[in-house]
């Protein structure tokens, strides 16, 4: 069973064209996380939602929105995409915050912005 | 602010070779340090941690100890396999308030039987 899933795996489309990446976790943790992974490997963090509530908004574009209907989903909407958004977006969920603990991330999603 | 660098990759060794992967901080409070480890076409997974100063994270045949006084954490084994072949991020974490993994910038691992 898998703890952190993303979908889709794979995500080709046009400049301008919104989507999105669906998350869910089963761990029953608290915490959830977006990062974006770039060409050379680079991660960062973009949000973080504990409870539902955003935490962790780390200057990202308002044309990324990130919503969360409850603490096992963690979804990425992303308007009028731009070829700069070519990136792996990864998903990750942890314990509750202040716990310095672990995160589990997901297998990646990989969006190609034509 | 707080950052992790590591040594710039990628690193090609040979089966059963000594590994170091170099990894320093800056922190302005008392991190958590991480490495984590990506296998191909995977996510990050935990590698191993140190929580506090001269603290010693190991897991599948990998050290790391973390060093105040030089803001280190570098990652050892003392013979790789073919299997080791991925890429490693060196993190930190500070534990007050919200939880966010600073990342190094990788290095990539490759070992040739």
């Amino acid at each position: 069973d898998t703890a952190v899933s993303q979908t889709p795996k794979y995500l080709v489309t046009q400049m301008g064209n919104d989507k999105s990446i669906k998350c869910e976790q089963n761990l029953g943790h608290d915490t959830m996380y977006w990062y974006k992974q770039d060409s050379k490997k680079f991660l960062k963090i973009m949000f973080s939602y504990n409870n539902k509530e955003l935490i962790i908004n780390e200057t990202v574009p308002n044309r990324f929105s990130p919503k969360s209907p409850d603490k096992a989903h963690l979804n990425l909407h992303i308007n009028s995409l731009e070829l700069g958004d070519s990136a792996v977006y990864f998903c990750a969920s942890s314990r509750p915050l202040g716990t310095g603990g672990e995160l589990f991330f997901g297998e990646g999603s990989r969006l190609t912005v034509l | 602010g707080n950052s992790v660098t590591q040594m710039e990759g990628p690193v090609t060794l040979s089966e059963e070779a000594f590994l170091t992967i170099n990894c320093t901080y800056t922190a302005t409070g008392y991190p958590s340090l991480f490495w984590y480890v990506q296998y191909p076409g995977e996510g990050l997974q935990l590698l191993l941690k140190a929580t506090k100063a001269d603290d010693k994270g190991s897991n599948k045949g990998f050290e790391a100890t973390y060093r105040k006084e030089t803001t280190s954490f570098h990652l050892e084994k003392g013979s790789v396999q073919v299997s080791d072949s991925a890429v490693y991020f060196c993190a930190l974490t500070l534990i007050q308030g919200a939880q966010k993994l600073v990342f190094g910038q990788g290095t990539r691992l490759t070992i040739n039987p």
